[in-house]
């Protein structure tokens, strides 16, 4: 299964924009990515996926490289509700499974 | 519509005790999951099911049994407790369509936080 890196943590302002990195560099052309988040106490939340064009929802902005090697979250206008872990995951169409790394824990500063 | 739902919500155990964690979906999806999560850590896939009558193991499946006998249920059982097994277990559930490979998303229920002593 390919693997994806993230940093262990990250820090934003609120009402400013967040950009969650993701390094995939194994990444096979089926592979979708995936972005959950899991607030305190929670399960995880689907955020939004894309596989090679960037893709804009209701909460956030995925960016894709050109590569794929790599991509980025983008949440435009982060609130305090929007401190969680959030986690890459890439899922392959040859499997149905995902597979969770640790994730990056944003904090987020009123 | 309340999705996934898991009970308990939290159990202690004694070591070597059994117990069942429940786990229901209202969804009508064909795929379920059973992860647990220790703290400060990933998910970790424990099993899964693509259908009733159909399950099969992830990456940590010592210690655990499943069955799925409905579309709904998907009930995870632990024979012989052990302090290893004390984690956050979460239940989740996708819908998966041929032409949507790998594109399903995934819900989860709000967790079973399981505590062995």
């Amino acid at each position: 299964d390919a693997k994806t890196t993230q940093p262990n943590s990250m820090e934003s302002n609120e009402e400013e924009p967040v950009h969650l990195p993701c390094n995939h560099s194994t990444i096979s052309g089926t592979d979708y990515i995936h972005w959950y988040r899991q607030l305190p106490s929670q399960g995880p939340e689907y955020v939004i996926h894309g596989l090679t064009s960037n893709v804009n929802n209701r909460m956030a902005s995925l960016a894709i490289a050109e590569d794929r090697k790599s991509s980025t979250l983008i949440l435009h206008r982060a609130t305090l509700r929007d401190a969680a872990v959030y986690y890459c995951i890439l899922r392959s169409s040859g499997t149905y499974k995902y597979i969770f790394g640790t994730g990056t824990r944003l904090k987020v500063l009123a | 519509n309340a999705g996934v739902t898991q009970t308990p919500k939290f159990r202690i155990l004694k070591i070597g005790q059994s117990m069942t964690l429940q786990c229901t979906q209202d969804m009508n999806h064909n795929y379920m999951y059973w992860y647990r999560q220790d703290p400060g850590m990933g998910l970790k896939l424990i099993y899964y099911s693509v259908g009733a009558g159909i399950t099969d193991k992830g990456e940590v499946p010592n210690g655990y049994n499943v069955s799925r006998s409905t579309t709904e249920d998907f009930p995870l059982r632990l024979e012989l407790a052990a302090p290893s097994q004390t984690s956050v277990y979460f239940c989740a559930s996708s819908y998966y369509t041929p032409g949507g490979r790998g594109q399903e998303t995934q819900y989860f229920g709000p967790g079973t936080r399981l505590l062995v002593l």
